[in-house]
């Protein structure tokens, strides 16, 4: 399967924990993306990412969430000392190019539940 | 403050007979508007996409209008197939990379 990997799919955690969420964008992506979509919500985006580089971090909350893209290895999303609020589903997408055309390759989606 | 709106949560259509997503935007300066479709537990998958410079853009059962003056645009599915039952997600690019503005989504039905 060559497509967008995300894991893990489910993810449990007790407030004040963290959560990391992982991402292997398609074989030859550089360009990875970060979206949350809320109970009864649609994709908020959240985060625009080349290799080693955060480009466009305009959706991200101020605190506790970072997101990396390494030179090596998939890009990771990390909150820290999570709250109910952050219970949702994170979806990872990638793209070959930055053209502007809007078309993503998503993952699967890691589904979140703060407790 | 939204700038793509779906204002139809839920849509209900016969198979065989056409399906009309309708969808509104805010923001003159994007480039490209897409559809998306997603089931569930699945992430959303591309499905059709047109540029701000024309107004139809067709793919087998799957065309999207554009009205500019209007800031709207619909997807029509003919003919509904069951299979076609899912979220569709209007969305627009408007940067020079591709950050994507999702609407909140219609989910659609198509019944047997």
């Amino acid at each position: 399967n060559a497509g967008v990997m995300q894991n893990p799919r489910h993810l449990v955690r007790r407030r004040g924990q963290e959560a990391r969420l992982r991402c292997s964008p398609v074989k030859g992506h550089s360009h990875v993306y970060w979206y949350r979509q809320l109970p009864e919500e649609g994709l908020k985006f959240m985060v625009y990412l080349q290799k080693e580089n955060i480009i466009d971090e305009s959706g991200m909350p101020k605190e506790r969430f970072s997101a990396e893209f390494p030179k090596e290895g998939p890009s990771i999303l990390r909150i820290q000392q999570v709250v109910r609020g952050d219970s949702a589903a994170y979806f990872c997408a990638s793209s070959p190019r930055t053209d502007g055309t809007g078309e993503l390759f998503f993952g699967e989606g890691s589904r979140l539940t703060v407790l | 403050d939204q700038q793509v709106k779906q204002n139809s949560p839920s849509l209900s259509v016969q198979e065989g007979r056409i399906s009309i997503l309708n969808c509104d935007y805010t923001n003159s300066m994007f480039d490209y508007f897409l559809w998306y479709k997603k089931y569930p537990a699945e992430g959303p998958t591309f499905l059709i996409s047109i540029s701000s410079i024309k107004d139809k853009n067709e793919d087998g059962r799957f065309t999207v209008f554009l009205n500019k003056s209007a800031k709207h645009l619909s997807l029509h599915i003919v003919p509904s197939q069951p299979g076609d039952s899912a979220v569709y997600f209007c969305a627009a690019s408007g940067t020079s990379y591709d950050k994507v503005i999702f609407g909140p989504g219609t989910s659609l039905s198509v019944i047997p």
